[in-house]
């Protein structure tokens, strides 16, 4: 079957570096996407890689290995406003979106 | 003005009660989407309309009724629903469905809870 992992939650300090891991089996691959979900806001796109390899938008880094099945989303400089819930979803080769249930993440000051 | 609006944001029904929830995407986009996200569940995928027409049906009761009268508005009757629907309903928009970047716009979500 075809399932995404991710940790339920997470807590990191303000300022510092956090890596929220993700692992899928899926059938086919095309893509893998972070969203990211402010409690009672809509998810709203961070990332997607299709290729092996650390793509970098600022603050935000995702990463993407193919033959482990495997992605982070790494946020630096870690600030109050991100805690939110991160979720991983992979796209199979049918083109459906395949989604983890998210990563709460806590910020402590 | 938000490119994914819903309502409403909050719902309140009884068993027996038919009510409706409205999405309407001021984006252009072909495909709209309905979700079930549940506490510490994944996104679940209702529906898919691309260009008015419903492409995925994921096996949803029958008690959900999906509309798409245009491009712009989907809408989700609901009908003689059980406790365990309650959860926060997402609608979604993209350019079409399953291109190949993915990129979902979502609305806020309408919560919903079924006494």
């Amino acid at each position: 079957g075809q399932n995404i992992d991710q940790p339920t939650e997470m807590t990191a300090t303000e300022g510092a570096i956090v890596q929220i891991n993700c692992t899928y089996q899926t059938s086919g691959f095309n893509g893998l996407f972070w969203y990211q979900q402010h409690a009672g806001e809509a998810p709203t796109f961070l990332s997607y890689n299709v290729l092996d390899g650390l793509e970098e938008k600022g603050r935000f880094s995702s990463f993407l290995s193919r033959s482990k099945g495997y992605s982070y989303l790494l946020l630096k400089e870690l600030q109050m406003k991100d805690s939110a819930s991160y979720l991983c979803a992979a796209m199979d080769s049918n083109y459906q979106l395949i989604w983890g249930a998210g990563t709460k993440l806590i910020i402590k000051p | 003005e938000t490119g994914v609006t819903q309502t409403p944001r909050h719902l309140v029904m009884g068993m027996t009660n038919k009510k409706s929830l409205k999405c309407e995407q001021h984006l252009g986009h072909n495909a709209m989407y309905w979700y079930k996200q549940s506490a510490k569940k994944p996104l679940e995928l209702m529906f898919v309309y691309s260009l008015e027409e419903r492409v995925e049906n994921n096996s949803v009761p029958s008690r959900f009724s999906p509309e798409c009268p245009n491009s712009s508005h989907l809408f989700l009757h609901l009908h003689t629903l059980q406790p365990e629907d309650s959860a926060l309903y997402l609608c979604a928009s993209s350019q079409d469905p399953g291109q190949v970047t993915g990129e979902l716009f979502f609305g806020e979500g309408s919560r919903l809870t079924v006494l």
